[in-house]
């Protein structure tokens, strides 16, 4: 079975310019939780969406949202890119996001911003 | 005050070692914890996790949980030169009914052939 999938893997933008990020979930699962990896820090939630709905969103702007399709795929979007936006941006899913459920992470995207 | 602390390190050991990693939390309410492997240029890998307090053990893994003192640890036996990589612990937290994470900053080890 594949596992999470992310593309692309790395991509460069410049300052106020738009990015989308996109993620596949592990067959079976409905949620997905992105989360963003600056250099040297752990990962910090954004969001997660179940059933297409967003359900909890951390400490992030209104510049980061985020949508999921029928088939449980999510893309991640950024608007304004500031230069602290540069990160790795990881993508989790779960069966449904709950508490007891294990978050499976995909190998990330890695944005740069100029 | 962060909800997860964890010294970055790095740190570097001979193979064979026994490597101890750990990390402090500062919400007692906090029941799930977990250790995340993550190579490089790689996501996150689940470990370990543990409910409440106690010891888990997993082959050359034990993940060691102390609730009174907020303090949770891995320690790796007979480290290998594989078991390079950074290492995040992590607490399973609620926001708005979603499960998010909270991880530590991640310790880089290196283990030295």
């Amino acid at each position: 079975d594949a596992g999470v999938t992310q593309s692309p893997t790395h991509l460069i933008k410049t300052r106020g310019q738009h990015v989308t990020l996109r993620c596949s979930p592990i067959s079976g699962h409905k949620s997905v939780s992105w989360y963003q990896q600056v250099l040297g820090q752990g990962p910090q939630f954004i969001f997660q969406y179940y059933e297409k709905e967003e359900r909890g969103r951390g400490n992030f702007p209104d510049r980061f949202s985020a949508r999921q399709f029928p088939n449980y795929s999510s893309e991640l979007n950024v608007n304004a890119l500031l230069l602290g936006d540069s990160a790795l941006y990881l993508c989790a899913s779960s069966l449904k996001g709950g508490t007891l459920d294990t978050q499976y992470f995909g190998p990330g995207t890695r944005l740069t911003v100029l | 005050q962060k909800e997860v602390e964890q010294d970055p390190g790095p740190l570097s050991v001979p193979e064979g070692a026994i490597v101890s990693l750990n990390c402090t939390y500062s919400n007692s309410a906090f029941q799930y914890f977990m250790w995340y492997r993550q190579y490089s240029r790689k996501g996150p890998e689940l470990l370990m996790y543990t409910y409440s307090s106690g010891n888990k053990e997993d082959g050359r893994f034990t993940a060691q949980v102390d609730k009174s003192s907020k303090y949770i640890s891995l320690f790796i036996r007979d480290s290998q030169p594989s078991d390079s990589a950074t290492y995040l612990c992590a607490i399973r937290s609620l926001i708005q009914g979603a499960q998010k994470l909270v991880f530590g900053q991640g310790t880089r080890l290196t283990i030295n052939p």
